[in-house]
């Protein structure tokens, strides 16, 4: 089975710019969640997607969304970027028909804001 | 208090040496307890998962779990350069916002 794809891997944005981040689950897997990583906070959880509709979210403030689509794949954007918002996004998909909580990361997108 | 407290190291052991990585966590409610695996410019890899207190082993890999000092670690035997790497503990809760990740110990395998 294929892993989980993220794109772009790379991206560079200047502030006030907005952004969409693109996550390709592994086949079969119906839950996305989002993390942010920074070497300051670590990973932080984002949001978790599952068929369709947002099912938790963590605190990051509403410029930060997402969306998921019918075959799963899901989006996430960030509008008015800041220059703190550089950090490496990282997709993680499971499926809860499987281990709870047995997550698979993608490579991340790796975003920089000038 | 932060949930998870990781000591982020770097930890540097001669090949061979058995490695011993620990977090402790704040909240007892925590059901799901991981170890990732992140090199670098990669995203975090599941090593190991367990949903109670006790061992877990798996090849040259230990987790173990003490939910009564709130307490989780993973041990390496036989370590190999290629086992260096950041290591993240992880825990989660059933029906939670997501997991919550220690900041991860870079540990360095030197052969």
């Amino acid at each position: 089975k294929a892993g989980v794809t993220q794109t772009p891997r790379y991206l560079i944005k200047t502030r006030g710019q907005q952004v969409t981040l693109s996550c390709s689950p592994i086949s079969g897997h119906r839950s996305v969640s989002w993390y942010q990583q920074t070497p300051g906070q670590g990973l932080q959880f984002l949001f978790e997607y599952f068929s369709e509709t947002q099912r938790n979210k963590g605190n990051f403030p509403g410029r930060f969304s997402g969306r998921q689509f019918s075959n799963s794949r899901s989006e996430m954007n960030v509008s008015t970027l800041e220059l703190g918002d550089s950090a490496l996004y990282l997709c993680a998909s499971s499926d809860p028909g499987l281990a709870v909580y047995e997550q698979y990361f993608g490579p991340g997108t790796r975003l920089t804001v000038t | 208090q932060k949930e998870v407290e990781q000591d982020p190291g770097p930890l540097s052991v001669p090949e061979g040496a058995i490695v011993s990585l620990n977090c402790t966590y704040s909240n007892s409610a925590f059901q799901y307890f991981m170890w990732y695996r992140q090199y670098s410019r990669k995203g975090p890899e599941l090593l190991m998962y367990t949903y109670s207190s006790g061992n877990k082993e798996d090849g040259r890999f230990t987790a173990q779990v003490d939910k009564s000092s709130k307490y989780i670690s993973l041990f390496i035997r036989d370590s190999q350069p290629s086992d260096s790497a950041t290591y993240l503990c992880a825990v989660g809760l059933r029906g939670a916002d997501g997991l919550t990740f220690g900041k991860g110990t870079h540990l360095i395998i030197q052969p």
